[in-house]
């Protein structure tokens, strides 16, 4: 079983419509959740972070983690074309630098927004 | 502009040969990591480097090679070792309060 587990899609929905993408993980211990964009051929950015459970908004995007279901979340309310990538949902013990850059992604998820 | 460059973006490579992929970063950040991406799966995390002259094996090492001589260069060899280059290769960087990680643009490798 793989530490984190992510739907790898493709997803496709139609322009304005809420999108709801997903992982779930298997160590209790992770306590730093990310989501991260990639554009095709390009390198991932940083979309949202987030520390232990909770909710976190930005503009139309909102990351949740349930600690307890050990799964986390990520919405992108009223979908655009330009939202098409793969979302990667990644995870850590510690802050980034203090264990060697051990982040574990997800496989992630292929998002298409139809006009 | 600050950030992380990779060279080159695409990269072919003969069997049996080795080959070197480029990452450099102005940001001062202290830490530099490899990740290789395969279709369907994650990243996954070949080296790291936390400080100058100092690198640490990560899940996938076998059949690479890394340097870190200066701060903002962070080099990764495939060496013919690696039986399966073919990938998407990834350099990132984090500084010492960063909670997470900045990414290059990528290396297509592929193996002709």
């Amino acid at each position: 079983q793989k530490e984190v587990e992510q739907d790898p899609g493709p997803l496709s929905v139609p322009e304005g419509a809420i999108v709801s993408l997903n992982c779930t993980y298997s160590n209790s211990a992770f306590q730093y959740f990310m989501w991260y964009r990639q554009y095709s051929r390009k390198g991932p950015e940083l979309l949202m972070y987030t520390y232990s459970s909770g909710n976190k908004e930005d503009g139309r995007f909102t990351a949740q983690v349930d600690k307890s279901s050990k799964y986390i979340s990520l919405f992108i309310r009223d979908s655009q074309p330009s939202d098409s990538a793969t979302y990667l949902c990644a995870m850590s013990l510690y802050p980034i630098y203090n264990q060697g850059g051990k982040l574990i992604f997800g496989q992630g998820t292929e998002l298409s927004v139809k006009p | 502009d600050g950030g992380i460059t990779q060279s080159p973006k695409y990269l072919f490579r003969k069997e049996g040969q080795n080959v070197t992929l480029s990452c450099e970063q102005n940001l001062n950040h202290d830490a530099m990591y490899w990740y290789r991406q395969d279709p369907g799966q994650g990243l996954r995390l070949i080296y790291y480097s936390q400080i100058v002259n100092d690198f640490q094996k990560g899940d996938i090492a076998e059949g690479y090679s890394v340097s870190r001589e200066k701060k903002e260069s962070f080099p990764l060899t495939v060496t013919s070792a690696q039986k399966n280059p073919t990938a998407f290769y990834l350099c990132a960087s984090s500084g010492q309060w960063n909670t997470e990680a900045f990414f290059g643009q990528g290396t297509r490798l592929t193996v002709v």
